[in-house]
């Protein structure tokens, strides 16, 4: 079976903090893809990065960064100095690559706020 | 903006009523995915469409079905309507198919159903 458990439920942190978004994930697959997408409060899913189960490498981008560990199916996402427009609901999501058309597999989403 | 669009964006209607939901890929992708986002179930995957054909389903109930024309538009008609089926409707396309995940999905806004 393939799950995605995004455990925390709600954060709120304080303007300019760091927060760390957990995920864990279980397949049987060797090859798969996973996913982290944004929902402002606007409502609309954006996609923010794509992680092939090849690449350990962890990303850096602006103040977000992904910490990808293939040894304890995680993908945890943090977000560096936190900024008010960072608030929404953030879904970590699995794809497998060879059958199921490519479907994603969503967790149950974290909600964040970030106050100022 | 995703490139995505769906229409339209809010949709009231009563119980044992039929909908039909339009979603326009963006230009040049060939598959469209519907997901289904309710309190209760949180982010589904409904069903896949690439260039015509169904590619895969999800947990979808005979109730719903869906199609992809030849212009790649493709509409989910959501049919007998119960309560239980108000929930945000999002369509998502990619550039492939093929059942490979490496196509990143890029969503639209959602249609907002409300059965009474």
């Amino acid at each position: 079976a393939q799950k995605v458990t995004q455990a925390q439920t709600e954060i709120s942190v304080v303007e300019k903090e760091d927060v760390t978004l957990d995920c864990v994930y279980e397949t049987r697959d060797t090859t798969y893809y996973l996913f982290w997408y944004k929902q402002p409060p606007s409502g609309e899913l954006v996609f923010l990065i794509r992680r092939n189960s090849f690449d350990e490498q962890n990303e850096i981008s602006g103040r977000y960064s992904w910490n990808f560990q293939k040894s304890t199916s995680s993908f945890n996402f943090t977000i560096t100095a936190s900024q008010v427009v960072d608030s929404a609901v953030y879904f970590c999501a699995l794809s497998p690559i060879y059958n199921q058309g490519g479907k994603l597999i969503f967790g149950q989403g974290t909600e964040l706020s970030v106050k100022p | 903006d995703s490139g995505v669009t769906q229409t339209p964006k809010h949709l009231i209607t009563a119980t044992g009523q039929r909908v039909t939901l339009r979603c326009s890929p963006r230009s040049g992708d060939l598959s469209v995915y519907w997901y289904q986002q309710s309190l209760d179930q949180g982010l589904q995957f409904l069903i896949h469409y690439y260039n015509g054909e169904e590619r895969a389903k999800g947990n979808i109930l005979e109730r719903f079905s869906a199609q992809q024309f030849p212009d790649l538009h493709s509409e989910l008609n959501l049919s007998s309507l119960e309560l239980g089926d108000s929930a945000l409707y999002f369509c998502a396309s990619s550039v492939g198919a093929s059942g490979k995940g490496e196509n990143i999905q890029y969503f639209g806004a959602g249609t907002r159903l409300s059965v009474l």
